[in-house]
């Protein structure tokens, strides 16, 4: 059964850090992993999507990357702002017969502090 | 823009009720899912729906069913709510074959 982990659970920086969330899983056998951000109180909106052949994608400050093999990503996020402060979630989609399905991180809580 | 809708941000209910929790698309998609978010345990997933009429069991449907009579909505229904059904749910759809999932803005069902 996949797992997915995400450390730090909470993680607290001034403005202006470059930082790192990680997500790891338990099974390399996904089709991809997608990265979603999470404002208190609401829904899930989509930041980056790798596919299992890909290294990386990136999307203006944002940088994903995956290691299929060592069941890891990460998400770089440059020059953090106060308005980048959410929860961070990370979701891998299974290949095979589970390949509907997202299995989700708990998160990481980051705030960014002015 | 994709657009996923929930007919309600914030529900009360009592136990028993039967509960109707309604979610539509707006971009053609085969695709449905009905999630629940709980503190700790993260997002899991009810049901899934990969075309009209069609329905799958995802990691936690005790408790609950689905129903997809048109390609836009997915309704997700407690037959007979309990407490431990208080929680965050989520709607989101897929183009069937393409990659990313897109959610709703979530209904908070609160049971008491």
């Amino acid at each position: 059964k996949q797992e997915v982990t995400q450390i730090p659970a909470a993680l607290s920086v001034p403005e202006g850090e470059n930082l790192v969330l990680n997500c790891s899983f338990t099974d390399s056998a996904i089709y991809n992993l997608q990265w979603f951000r999470q404002d208190p109180g609401k829904g899930l909106t989509s930041l980056l999507l790798i596919q299992s052949s890909q290294r990386e994608q990136t999307s203006g400050r944002l940088n994903a990357s995956l290691d299929k093999s060592s069941g890891r990503s990460t998400l770089y996020i440059a020059a953090s702002q106060p308005g980048d402060s959410a929860t961070y979630l990370c979701a891998v989609r299974g290949s095979g017969g589970s390949n509907y399905k997202l299995t989700f991180g708990k998160g990481t809580l980051l705030t960014v502090n002015p | 823009d994709v657009k996923v809708t929930q007919s309600s941000r914030y529900l009360v209910k009592r136990t028993g009720e039967k509960v109707f929790l309604e979610c539509v698309q707006d971009m053609d998609h085969e695709n449905m899912f009905w999630y629940r978010q709980d503190p700790g345990l993260g997002l899991r997933l009810i049901y899934f729906s990969y075309d009209v009429k069609m329905k799958e069991k995802g990691d936690i449907p005790e408790g609950y069913s689905v129903s997809r009579e048109k390609k836009e909505r997915f309704s997700l229904i407690l037959e007979s709510a309990s407490t431990n059904q208080t929680s965050m749910y989520l709607c989101a759809s897929r183009q069937r074959g393409t990659y990313e999932q897109y959610f709703g803005p979530g209904t908070r069902l609160t049971v008491t």
